[in-house]
């Protein structure tokens, strides 16, 4: 079974934190993703990355960055945590071939107070 | 840029009746994918399209996509209380086969 795993269910930061959220695939996966959801507004795209030390920006990647060091590994950082990044934060793993599944992780909720 | 509308945002539904919802991308796809996100829990692919015209079933659940692959469709016949969430259709656009492109979702409620 493919797992896409997320270091946190909930989280609870105070404005102005720097906030890591980790997502780690055991199916070696080449393309991994970072999407917040929130209510009406569906899932929307932060950051995605294809290979190791490569990034795109997504449709909202203000206040976000990521690195993927290692292929399995995909962080999503938010500089300076401000309430507004109040939201389901889900991570996503696929393959490259066209039209592949995407695999997400349980999501963290993170609530800046 | 390239959107998929979603149709209707939210639906309940009585325990036997059936539904549908339908996407409608701006552009052509490469091919569509369905998920299903129960209440509290996170989207799980239930099945991709990719040939026009395509028709696919999963036991009560029908998917289509269309002839001119912009537009698709998932219906449950005779819904049960176990198909209650949130519906997905996302499209991998042509020539960009890394990103998909989300539809907002249909919420389902089946009142028993």
């Amino acid at each position: 079974d493919v797992k896409v795993t997320q270091s946190s269910r909930y989280l609870v930061k105070r404005t102005g934190e720097k906030v890591f959220l980790e997502c780690v695939q055991d199916m070696d996966h080449e393309n991994m993703f970072w999407y917040r959801q929130d209510p009406g507004l569906g899932l929307r795209l932060i950051y995605f990355s294809y290979d190791v030390k490569m990034k795109e920006k997504g449709d909202i990647p203000e206040g976000y960055s990521v690195s993927r060091e290692k292929k399995e590994r995909f962080s999503l950082i938010l500089e300076s945590a401000s309430t507004n990044q109040t939201s389901m934060y889900l991570c996503a793993s696929s393959f490259t071939r066209a039209g592949t599944e995407a695999f997400f992780g349980q999501g963290t909720r993170l609530t800046v107070v | 840029g390239q959107q998929v509308m979603q149709i209707p945002q939210y639906q309940h539904v009585q325990e036997g009746e059936d539904f549908t919802t339908y996407c409608n991308s701006s552009t052509t796809l490469s091919n569509i994918q369905w998920y299903k996100q129960r209440p509290g829990g996170h989207p799980v692919f239930l099945i991709q399209l990719v040939k026009s015209g395509e028709v696919k079933k999963q036991k009560r659940l029908t998917f289509q996509f269309g002839e001119a692959k912009k537009n698709s469709s998932l219906h449950i016949t005779a819904t049960q209380t176990t198909d209650v969430g949130t519906y997905f259709c996302a499209g991998t656009g042509a020539g960009n086969n890394r990103k998909l492109i989300w539809g907002l979702g249909t919420s389902l409620g089946v009142n028993p």
